[in-house]
């Protein structure tokens, strides 16, 4: 069965410094991973995804997440954080024999300090 | 092209009433899924659909709670005689095709329903 771990439940950064948000996955089959931002009382929106192409993804705002099988992890990352940037993050996996369904991890809070 | 629409946004229900939740995937997509949040979790799966069919179900409550995709119009996410347990927010998406990780999935933004 698969399942996501987001280590932190809340990171805060200040304005202009690294970002980085620690996933771990567990999948029987090869995974699609994604990483979601829900801004508060907003939907969800899509920054990334990983479907066995290149390790290194690349998505929306600056945000860059990288598969690492033998560790498998998928953490979420920016160079330079923006007031914007603050929102609840989800590290999400779908598994592609199964299908249908994506599971979510419990999210991890951002805030970004000026 | 509009994205996934949910009406209503926000929703206040009575115990034991009904509510119904809608969603309008986006244009060209035949699979619709509803999620569902409750306060400070992650989303959790509740059902599956493709036009007409309900395609996995294993997420769904066993009592109560009910969906449908008709051939023409919205998605209906149905909760009869609702409880405060209920009160969280319910985000639908949709895809062009079958997922199965490889298609998006695209979130409406949600309506949550409160229970007094």
């Amino acid at each position: 069965a698969q399942s996501v771990t987001q280590l932190d439940s809340h990171v805060s950064v200040s304005e202009g410094t690294p970002v980085l948000l620690r996933c771990n996955y567990s999948s029987s089959y090869s995974p699609s991973l994604f990483w979601y931002v829900q801004h508060p009382n907003k939907g969800l929106q899509l920054l990334l995804k990983y479907t066995s192409a290149a390790t290194l993804v690349k998505g929306i705002n600056g945000f860059e997440a990288e598969f690492k099988k033998s560790e498998t992890s998928f953490h979420l990352t920016k160079p330079s954080a923006h007031m914007s940037d603050a929102a609840e993050y989800f590290c999400v996996v779908s598994d592609t024999q199964a299908g249908t369904a994506l599971i979510f991890g419990k999210g991890t809070t951002l805030s970004v300090s000026s | 092209n509009a994205g996934v629409m949910q009406n209503p946004r926000h929703l206040v229900r009575r115990r034991g009433q009904e509510a119904r939740l809608r969603c309008s995937p986006m244009k060209g997509h035949s699979h619709v899924y509803w999620y569902r949040q409750l306060p400070e979790e992650g989303l959790k799966f509740m059902v599956y659909l493709q036009k007409e069919n309900i395609i996995d179900e294993s997420g769904m409550p066993k009592e109560r709670f009910s969906a449908e995709f008709p051939k023409e119009g919205p998605s209906i996410l149905r909760i009869q005689q609702v409880v405060r347990g209920d009160s969280a927010a319910y985000f639908c998406a949709s895809s062009p095709s079958l997922a199965g990780g490889q298609e998006t999935q695209y979130f409406g933004p949600g309506t949550r329903l409160l229970v007094l």
